[in-house]
C-alpha cells in the first residue's frame, strides 16, 4: 500500500482565497483524522470521520472550515475564507480498528496564506 | 488539564549518551500508548507502543506505570540519527492524543 497521500505538499495562497486540502487514506481503515500543526500550538485534531461519518468536529477552529468524507478513499478540507493565521502544516492520518492501533500519518500540506 | 504532558527539552546530548523522556495522561480509562518519532519537516510515525509489561527493540526501552499514569522512553547508546522530536501519544477510545513533543539532540 502506498500509504496516506495528501495532495498538494505544498500551497502558497494569498488571504481571502479558498484553500482545499486533500487526503486518500489507507485502504480498510476505518478511520480518518485531520490535524493542524504549529510550532504555537503543536499538533491538534481538527476532525475525525469513522466509516466516512464525521464523529467530532470540536477541533474545527471556525467556520471558515469544513471537512467531507465522501467516499472511504477520499477526504477534503476546505477553508473558504483562508486567513494568514491558518498558515500551518495540516495532516491527515488514518487508522483501523482494532489492528496494532497505529495510526498513520500522510506526508502532510504546508499552508502558507499571505 | 491536558490529556497528555511530556517535558518539551530541548535535550542536547553527547553521542552516546543515554537519555530518557516521561509523559503523564489524564484519562484512567486510556487504552493503548506509543511512542512516535517526528523529524524536522516531516509527519509522525510510529516508534513503539508501550505495554505494561515493559517492551525493548534495540537501544529502545519503553514503560508504562497505569498506576500513576505515566509513560516513559529510554534511549541508550545515543547516535546522531535520533535526533528528532518524540511524541507521547494516548488512545482513549477511539481518539489519539498527543504530547507536545520532546525534542531531541544528539551532538557529536
Amino acid at each position: 500500500d502506498a500509504g496516506v497521500i495528501q495532495s498538494p505538499r505544498h500551497e502558497v495562497t494569498e488571504m481571502g482565497q479558498e484553500v482545499t486540502l486533500r487526503c486518500k487514506p489507507i485502504s480498510g481503515h476505518d478511520y480518518l483524522f485531520w490535524y493542524r500543526q504549529t510550532m504555537m500550538r503543536g499538533l491538534e485534531l481538527l476532525i475525525y470521520f469513522n466509516n466516512n461519518v464525521p464523529i467530532d468536529d470540536s477541533g474545527m477552529p471556525e467556520d471558515r472550515f469544513s471537512a467531507k468524507m465522501p467516499n472511504a478513499s477520499f477526504s477534503t478540507l476546505k477553508i473558504q475564507p483562508s486567513e494568514p493565521r491558518d498558515s500551518a502544516v495540516y495532516f491527515c492520518a488514518s487508522w483501523k480498528q482494532g489492528a496494532f492501533n497505529e495510526q498513520f500519518f500522510g506526508p502532510g500540506t504546508r499552508l502558507t496564506v499571505l | 488539564r491536558k490529556e497528555v504532558e511530556q517535558d518539551p527539552g530541548p535535550f542536547n546530548v553527547p553521542e552516546g549518551a543515554t537519555v530518557a523522556f516521561n509523559c503523564t495522561y489524564s484519562n484512567s480509562a486510556s487504552q493503548s500508548f506509543f511512542w512516535y518519532r517526528q523529524d524536522c519537516r516531516k509527519e509522525p510515525k510510529l516508534l513503539m507502543s508501550v505495554y505494561s509489561s515493559g517492551n525493548e527493540d534495540g537501544r529502545f526501552t519503553a514503560q508504562l506505570n497505569r498506576a500513576s499514569q505515566y509513560i516513559s522512553l529510554l534511549i541508550r547508546d545515543s547516535k546522531l540519527s535520533d535526533s528528532a522530536t518524540y511524541l507521547c501519544v494516548v488512545l482513549t477510545g477511539n481518539q489519539f492524543y498527543f504530547g507536545t513533543g520532546t525534542s531531541l539532540t544528539v551532538i557529536p
